[in-house]
């Protein structure tokens, strides 16, 4: 089946343009997350929607970044007024439901949007 | 709180050489271990998981076995090839609102030599 899906793949855009970055996560996954890879560097969570319960937003390193869900479907994920360190790719992952304990289901990762502040 | 820490990459190997990247962590309780692996140009995928300790995963030759005395999940393959030149992430997943959040190690990237 398909897996999570990310647009763009790429984006590149000016310091200080706000962009949106989407995600499509598996079909019945009710969790999804997004976390930031750097250049060399590991990945950094942002934040994580379950459900209807409100978004653990702990990860979001500044008040630029917001990021929204639409049910247990879409999520997209804001930076406003994009400074240079915002470069990085973008990953989303989503997972099913584990009803309040550990489950041997992982997340599954999109591709990534890679986004380029110049 | 809860963390991982990876090995220091970039790892060059040659082919057929034994690979171990290191991988110890921090977390309270018993968390779930898994190795994702990041081909060039790819997503992230993952590579085997371990649930409890001395479980073993394994996958396309790699092994990694949980052990909760040395919070340790060292990731091993006993000849790797030149297509095993990816980057390596450690995570642990902890528990949080019935939602299982990954916390990554900084990831161990390795280049094998042909």
């Amino acid at each position: 089946g398909a897996g999570v899906s990310q647009s763009p793949s790429n984006k590149v855009t000016e310091k200080g343009k706000d962009v949106e970055l989407r995600c499509d996560p598996i079909s019945g996954h009710t969790a999804l997350y997004w976390y930031r890879q750097r250049l060399g560097q590991g990945l950094e969570f942002l934040i994580y929607f379950q459900g209807n319960s409100a978004p653990d937003k702990s990860g979001l390193p500044s008040d630029r970044f917001s990021a929204e869900r639409t049910g247990e479907s879409v999520s997209t994920l804001t930076i406003q007024r994009t400074q240079q360190e915002d470069s990085a790719v973008y990953l989303c992952a989503s997972s099913p439901w584990t009803g309040g304990t550990f489950s041997n289901q992982p997340q599954h990762f999109g591709d990534g949007t890679r986004l380029s502040i110049l | 709180g809860d963390s991982v820490t990876q090995m220091e990459g970039p790892v060059t190997l040659s082919e057929e050489a034994f690979l171990t990247i290191n991988c110890t962590y921090t977390a309270t309780g018993y968390p779930s271990l898994f190795w994702y692996v990041q081909y060039p140009g790819e997503g992230l995928q993952l590579l085997l998981k371990a649930t409890k300790a001395d479980d073993k995963g394994s996958n396309k030759g790699f092994e990694a076995t949980y052990r909760k005395e040395t919070t340790s999940f060292h990731l091993e393959k006993g000849s790797v090839q030149v297509s095993d030149s990816a980057v390596y992430f450690c995570a642990l997943v902890i528990l949080i609102q019935g939602a299982q959040k990954l916390v990554f190690g900084q990831g161990t990237r390795l280049t094998i030599n042909p």
